[in-house]
């Protein structure tokens, strides 16, 4: 089946520091790749949708400034938390979705857990 | 609005069954799907439904009801590796997938 990485898979910083999380397709070309937060015993959180060679579509609520999304290659989307704080600490979860799938479906990565000191 | 409704937390026996039921309300409908998510990973596809009906994969079966906007995930012959949340998504008419919170399934021995 597809599959996903994701780099790294833990990370903690200082508060005020940037991040960048690189979620990869390693065996399937994604023109769409999705960004999840989760914050424990809680639902995924769609944050934003990444697009091949365009700007990200971000959810109501998620600041594009705060987190930047880059999709320059089929198979390579990041994100950045820039000037992460406390309140960023949470799992981020990216999935790309398969076009060649008989249904759509999204290849989830393992995830990457933020700790923000 | 667009809405998935599924039970919080569900225990079970290990050897026996479960069903764990999702409804949904979207915008458009393209199918639904069922993922299982261990604590601290990410979830992993378990069955999609887009078609009315029973769809079986070995231990796990889904159900789809489009015109009751209702699906089920049984889980037959529990091993205590199944204690995990199960996630139902429905995906929109934008191919967006709408996620309920999740079902958290405790196995007893």
């Amino acid at each position: 089946g597809a599959v996903v990485s994701q780099h790294p898979s833990w990370v903690i910083c200082k508060s005020g520091t940037s991040v960048k999380i690189e979620c990869r397709s390693l065996d399937f070309q994604a023109t769409t790749m999705f960004w999840y937060r989760q914050f424990p015993k809680q639902s995924l959180m769609l944050m934003a949708t990444s697009n091949e060679g365009s700007k990200a579509t971000y959810e109501q609520g998620v600041e594009k400034d705060k987190f930047l999304i880059n999709h320059a290659s089929l198979t390579l989307s990041t994100l950045t938390v820039t000037s992460a704080h406390p309140e960023d600490s949470s799992f981020y979860i990216c999935s790309a979705r398969d076009v060649s799938s008989s249904y759509n479906e999204q290849f989830f990565g393992p995830g990457t857990r933020l700790t923000v000191l | 609005g667009q809405n998935i409704d599924q039970p919080t937390e569900m225990t079970a026996t290990e050897g026996a069954i479960v069903q764990i039921n999702c409804t949904y309300q979207t915008s458009g409908f393209n199918g639904l799907f069922w993922y299982q998510q261990h604590a601290g990973e990410a979830p992993t596809f378990l069955s999609y439904n887009v078609l009315d009906g029973l769809e079986e994969k070995g231990r796990f079966s889904s159900f789809l009801s489009r015109s009751k906007g209702y699906s089920y995930l049984l889980l037959k012959e529990l091993q205590m590796k199944d204690s995990a949340s199960y996630l139902c998504a429905a995906l929109d008419s934008n191919y967006q997938l709408i996620w309920g919170a999740g079902t958290k399934l405790i196995i007893k021995p």
